[in-house]
């Protein structure tokens, strides 16, 4: 059964640095998305991604944050300066229509 | 107001009894409903979906829709440890985005 992968599924890095999360979505699907979850909170959306343009961003997606299918495969997030805040988990979704379908996540933790 | 409540406890429940968890949300407009499973350290895992009034069953699972009084509900019938996770009332909102409740752990006792 086709499945939504990620990578790295856990990254640590220094303030200030920027990191790049990876995400493959199910080859047939249309629509991306990043979400997170902060430890012990609910997950939040992020971006959502179509025909090569955001299509929705939360007020959390500001401009240190970008998204980009570099290829006809991939779906990236980028964080160009990362906060102690933005420790989480990571999780990139992709659909055909409605039901969403969630990749296993990176989890990003900030020092 | 939060666009989706679950605002019940942990709810234990003993092997081979029904859990019953519920969901409210704001939007009338809403149309599309979902509940999705997580594990403990995992990603939301979707076991189901529903965008019409009334009841759609799927296994063990029966999900519950009523528009008017804006409540999703979620029914797992014989209870297993498997089952043992918290679960996520998510409604489709905005293009497509899905706004998450902050979920129910069910814990089943054997």
């Amino acid at each position: 059964e086709p499945e939504v992968t990620q990578t790295p599924s856990h990254q640590v890095t220094q303030m200030g640095q920027e990191v790049i999360l990876r995400c493959v979505p199910i080859s047939n699907h249309l629509y991306f998305y990043w979400y997170r979850q902060i430890l012990g909170q609910k997950v939040e959306f992020l971006v959502s991604f179509y025909n090569n343009e955001i299509s929705e961003k939360s007020e959390i997606f500001d401009d240190q944050f970008s998204v980009e299918r570099p290829d006809g495969s991939n779906f990236t997030l980028k964080i160009r300066s990362t906060k102690l805040e933005d420790s989480a988990m990571y999780f990139c979704a992709s659909t055909l229509g409605y039901e969403q379908y969630f990749g296993p996540g990176t989890r990003l933790t900030v020092t | 107001q939060k666009e989706v409540e679950q605002n019940s406890g942990p709810l234990s429940v003993p092997e081979g009894a029904i859990a019953s968890l519920n969901c409210t949300y704001s939007d009338r407009g809403s149309q599309s409903f979902f509940w999705y499973r997580q594990y403990s350290g995992k990603s939301p895992e979707l076991i189901m979906f529903i965008y019409s009034n009334g009841d759609k069953e799927d296994g063990r699972f029966t999900a519950q829709l009523n528009k008017a009084s804006q409540y999703v509900s979620l029914l797992i019938r014989d209870s297993q440890p498997s089952d043992s996770a918290t679960y996520l009332c998510a409604v489709l909102s905005g293009n497509n985005r899905l706004a998450f409740g902050k979920g129910n752990q069910v814990v089943v006792i054997p």
